[in-house]
């Protein structure tokens, strides 16, 4: 069975500040998903990475892909309040057709 | 251009009733996937529907049980319902395997 887990399970910080979320597993991934999702919606996508060691950045966020493809990391930086929500990682493989998801990253950004 | 939508968006049921979800995928979609989310947890992969057949399936139960229409739409079906069935059920659709999934907003179920 292919685990995701997610790192820290909880995260408030101040308008302004830097911060970084993992996500881990002891398997291989052929691509692995961010998602963010609000309260009473479903994940929005933000970023697929499918190569080992890829670095992709979507405006103040980076996302990275572990060179063995079982890790990844997303990088905030100057964090706003629009970016609270539940960060969640999600691995897939060739030819199947389901996800895997991690248990989320709840991030709190307080004005 | 019409998302995924899901109905109903609450639904309040009691212990060992039966229930049906619905999902309309995106256009141009032909997959749908059901996705499983326990307050607190990542969603978790219930099962998937491609050309009318169930393609593959996550470990639930018997109870749950699916079906896709010609037209691509989806529905959940779970028998005997019980307290832990309580959760927020995520359809999913993609154009096909690889392809990146896009939620509806889902229904909440609350099992009393």
């Amino acid at each position: 069975t292919q685990l995701l887990e997610q790192s820290p399970q909880f995260l408030s910080i101040q308008e302004g500040e830097n911060l970084t979320v993992y996500c881990n597993s002891s398997s291989v991934f052929s691509s692995l998903q961010w998602y963010r999702q609000e309260p009473g919606e479903g994940p929005v996508l933000l970023v697929t990475v499918v190569t080992g060691g890829e670095v992709k950045k979507l405006k103040r966020l980076t996302f990275q892909f572990g060179d063995a493809r079982k890790d990844s990391s997303l990088h905030i930086t100057a964090a706003q309040p629009g970016d609270t929500g539940l960060y969640l990682c999600a691995g897939r493989n060739t030819n199947a057709g389901k996800s895997t998801f991690g248990d989320g990253t709840t991030l709190t950004v307080k004005p | 251009d019409a998302g995924v939508t899901q109905s109903p968006t609450h639904l309040i049921k009691t212990r060992g009733q039966q229930v049906t979800l619905r999902c309309s995928p995106k256009s141009g979609h032909d997959t749908v996937s059901w996705y499983q989310q326990a307050l607190g947890q990542g969603p978790q992969f219930i099962f998937q529907y491609y050309e009318e057949e169930e393609r593959q399936r996550g470990n639930f139960p018997d109870r749950f049980s699916g079906h896709q229409f010609p037209n691509y739409s989806s529905e959940l079906n779970v028998n005997a319902l019980l307290l832990g069935d309580s959760a927020l059920y995520l359809c999913a659709s993609s154009g096909d395997t690889g392809s990146p999934l896009h939620f509806g907003n889902g229904t909440r179920l609350t099992v009393t």
